[in-house]
């Protein structure tokens, strides 16, 4: 159980368009999903925080008009970014809380965008 | 402030065992995550500590000392696939992970 799908897999877009990323709980309700963006060989780092029906919570030093996030329901969430540039490019990984006694975080496979 | 601190780097023997350390300065405790990340991939779950001791769990296992703030993971009978980073994460009350840098794991054979 507690399986997190994201999609797509991996993507390439030009600079200038938008791309957006799905996030999914399979098997469980998610209260709670966070966003998470990941350059080479660098740690995680949060982008945002979103719950169902309520507007994210961006970290600092993220733009919440590029990263638009829609938490539409209990099981899905989506990021979209906006006229995307190339320093965009990373691997943005989502993960999904239950609201469970745990605080376990599942993630999400993540998705790898290229911007060309 | 909330800090957690791990070694960059390790590298180790294939079938040897390797001990990654975690040290952490929170405020407040909801426990202690493990996880493994493979290069290009997201992370998977290998552990959960909340009361203090050692948790086996097949060749890994995870320690917890609340009052050292200190965590590690002990990984037994080193294969190749073990080659990875491992990051060591704290909740918050809100429920945000609070990660460190991770540990990036060498193993030869």
């Amino acid at each position: 159980g507690a399986v997190v799908s994201q999609h797509p897999s991996w993507v390439i877009c030009k600079s200038g368009t938008s791309v957006k990323i799905e996030c999914r709980s399979l098997d469980f309700q998610a209260t709670t999903m966070f966003w998470y963006r990941q350059f080479p060989k660098q740690s995680l780092m949060l982008m945002a925080t979103s719950n169902e029906g309520s507007k994210a919570t961006y970290e600092q030093g993220v733009e919440k008009d590029k990263f638009l996030i829609n938490h539409a329901s209990l099981t899905l969430s989506t990021l979209t970014v906006t006229s995307a540039h190339p320093e965009d490019s990373s691997f943005y990984i989502c993960s999904a809380y239950s609201g469970e006694s745990s605080y376990e975080q599942y993630f999400g496979p993540g998705t790898r965008l290229t911007v060309t | 402030g909330q800090n957690i601190d791990q070694p960059t780097e390790m590298t180790a023997t294939e079938g040897a065992i390797v001990q990654i350390n975690c040290t952490y300065q929170t405020s407040g405790f909801n426990g202690l995550f493990w996880y493994q990340q493979h290069a290009g991939e997201a992370p998977t779950f290998l552990s959960y500590n909340v009361l203090d001791g050692l948790e086996e769990k097949g060749r890994f296992s995870s320690f917890l000392s609340r009052s050292k703030g200190y965590s590690y993971l002990l990984l037994k009978e080193l294969q190749m696939k073990d080659s990875a980073s491992y990051l060591c994460a704290v909740p918050d009350s809100n429920y945000q992970l609070i990660w460190g840098a991770g540990t990036k794991l060498i193993i030869k054979p």
